[in-house]
């Protein structure tokens, strides 16, 4: 267990229904990211927060997803009108330009993942 | 061309051999290179960074190549619980914050 949390774990959706995930960060990293991983593939980079400041999105990222960090700690990604291209793993991962304890500076602490299925 | 190329494998490894495998990586611009490791509907875990003049954890031995722009990582006396998938992992710095590019990950298999 790296201290990031996700929830729910596995979500099974019907196309067209709207989903939404949560990532708790390691408390007091100030950077969050979300990534997409599909079968066979690595993670593939979606977009990141410096504390509630979303500075970058992928081009993977189409109008139908908005992420947020309204504190700047936990975060939500929103898949509005899923569809079957959607379903990966999604996965969240933080980081600090500080160490902290056992936690090594700027090494990104992955959560378990949010199993996504659109059928 | 993606920016960051394995391959996939599987690479099938008696017990006690040793492996190698190469990712190669096409941003010259990237600063730090990493190999994370994953296992079977896990979330990715960081093995081991990789420096210019090549670094040893243990068993693992990876290697950074700039001017051939591709790294390497070496297995010694594989062991049954190595088996996993490892992505190699590129880092870009940029002032709004570091960014990382994953490969696609490379399966290995150790046997008894």
């Amino acid at each position: 267990d790296t201290g990031v949390s996700q929830d729910p774990r596995h979500k099974i959706t019907k196309r067209g229904q709207n989903v939404t995930f949560r990532c708790d960060p390691i408390s007091e990293h100030n950077r969050l990211y979300w990534y997409r991983q599909t079968l066979g593939q690595g993670p593939e980079f979606l977009t990141y927060f410096q504390n509630e400041a979303q500075l970058e999105k992928s081009r993977l990222l189409s109008d139908r997803f908005s992420a947020e960090r309204p504190k700047g700690s936990f975060s939500t990604l929103e898949i509005q009108r899923t569809e079957q291209g959607d379903s990966a793993m999604y996965l969240c991962a933080s980081t600090s330009s500080l160490g902290q304890g056992l936690f090594r500076p700027y090494e990104q602490y992955f959560g378990p993942g949010t199993r996504l299925t659109v059928t | 061309r993606k920016e960051v190329e394995q391959d996939p494998g599987p690479f099938n490894v008696p017990e006690g051999a040793t492996v190698a495998f190469n990712c190669t990586y096409s941003n010259s611009a990237s600063q730090s290179f990493f190999w994370y490791r994953q296992d079977c509907r896990k979330e990715p875990k960081l093995l081991m960074s990789v420096y210019s003049s090549g670094n040893e954890d243990g068993r693992f031995t990876a290697q950074l190549n700039r001017a051939s722009q591709y790294i390497s990582l070496l297995i010694r006396d594989s062991k049954l619980s190595d088996s996993a998938t490892y992505l190699c992992v590129v880092e870009t710095i940029k002032a709004a914050g570091n960014k990382l590019t994953f490969g696609g990950g490379t399966r290995v298999l150790v046997k008894p």
